[in-house]
C-alpha cells in the first residue's frame, strides 16, 4: 500500500515554457503533499507543503508565482514552473501523506527530471 | 534548532560490513526519526523509522539505534550488500509536520 506515482518521469522544455508535474495517490487519500527540489549530490529541500482544498504553504524564499502548486483532490497534486529558465532545472519530488490517519511516514514519488533548454 | 546533523558524508564498506550512519538534532519536540534510502534517478523509499519511546527497531538487516538524552539516532546495516549501495537520508518531524532531513550518506559497498 502507499504508492505514489510521478509524472513525467523526464521532461525537456524550451526557456520561457511552462511545464506541469503531477504527483498522484494510487492507493490512499493524501491530505497533505510536499514537493521537493533536489540538486545533484544534494538533500531534498522542501518547495512548499499543500492541503487538499487549500493554499499551499511555500518555504521561504520559493517564488509563488513561479512554482503553482494546485491540490485540488485527495489523490492529486499539481506542480506547474512557469517561464521556465536553464536554472529551473532539476530533480523535483512530491511526497504524499494522510495525516488522518495519524500515519507519519509519507510516501515519495518516483520523482521528475527537469531540463530547461 | 530545526537542523539535522548527518556523518558522514560518504561511507565506504566492503560487502558483508557494517554500515552505520549517524544523525544528531536539537529540536527536543521532534518525536518521529526515518530514515530514507535513494537511488539515483529515483525517489527517496521509506526504510525504517523509530519515535523516542524506544531505544532500538530492526528490520531485517536495518536496525535504528535512537540515545534521547544524546539527541541522536543511526542507521545500522548489517551484512552490507553491493545492492545496498545507495544515499541514505535521516529526517525528523514534530507530529505530522513536515520532514527536516539530514544533508545524505552516499554509502557504497564493495563487492
Amino acid at each position: 500500500g502507499a504508492v505514489v506515482s510521478q509524472h513525467p518521469s523526464w521532461v525537456i522544455c524550451k526557456s520561457g515554457t511552462s511545464v506541469k508535474i503531477e504527483c498522484r495517490s494510487l492507493d490512499f487519500q493524501a491530505t497533505t503533499m510536499f514537493w521537493y527540489r533536489q540538486f545533484p549530490k544534494q538533500s531534498l529541500m522542501l518547495m512548499a507543503t499543500s492541503n487538499e482544498g487549500s493554499k499551499a504553504t511555500y518555504e521561504q524564499g520559493v517564488e509563488k508565482d513561479k512554482f503553482l502548486i494546485n491540490h485540488a483532490s485527495l489523490t492529486l497534486s499539481t506542480l506547474t514552473v512557469t517561464s521556465a529558465h536553464p536554472e529551473d532545472s532539476s530533480f523535483y519530488i512530491c511526497s504524499a501523506g494522510n495525516l488522518d490517519r495519524g500515519v507519519y511516514g509519507y510516501t515519495f514519488g518516483s520523482g521528475t527530471r527537469l531540463t530547461v533548454v | 534548532q530545526q537542523q539535522v546533523k548527518q556523518s558522514p558524508q560518504s561511507l565506504i564498506v566492503q560487502k558483508g560490513g557494517i554500515s552505520i550512519i549517524n544523525c544528531a538534532y536539537e529540536n527536543t519536540a521532534f518525536d518521529y526519526f526515518p530514515w530514507y534510502q535513494q537511488f539515483p534517478g529515483k525517489g527517496p523509499a521509506l526504510l525504517i523509522a523509530i519515535r523516542p519511546d524506544v531505544s532500538e527497531k530492526k528490520e531485517g538487516r536495518f536496525t535504528i539505534s535512537f540515545n534521547k538524552s544524546a539527541k541522536q539516532f543511526s542507521l545500522h546495516i548489517m551484512d552490507s550488500q553491493p545492492g545496498d549501495s545507495a544515499t541514505y537520508f535521516c529526517a525528523a518531524s514534530k507530529g505530522t509536520y513536515k520532514y527536516i532531513f539530514g544533508t545524505g550518506t552516499r554509502l557504497k559497498v564493495l563487492a
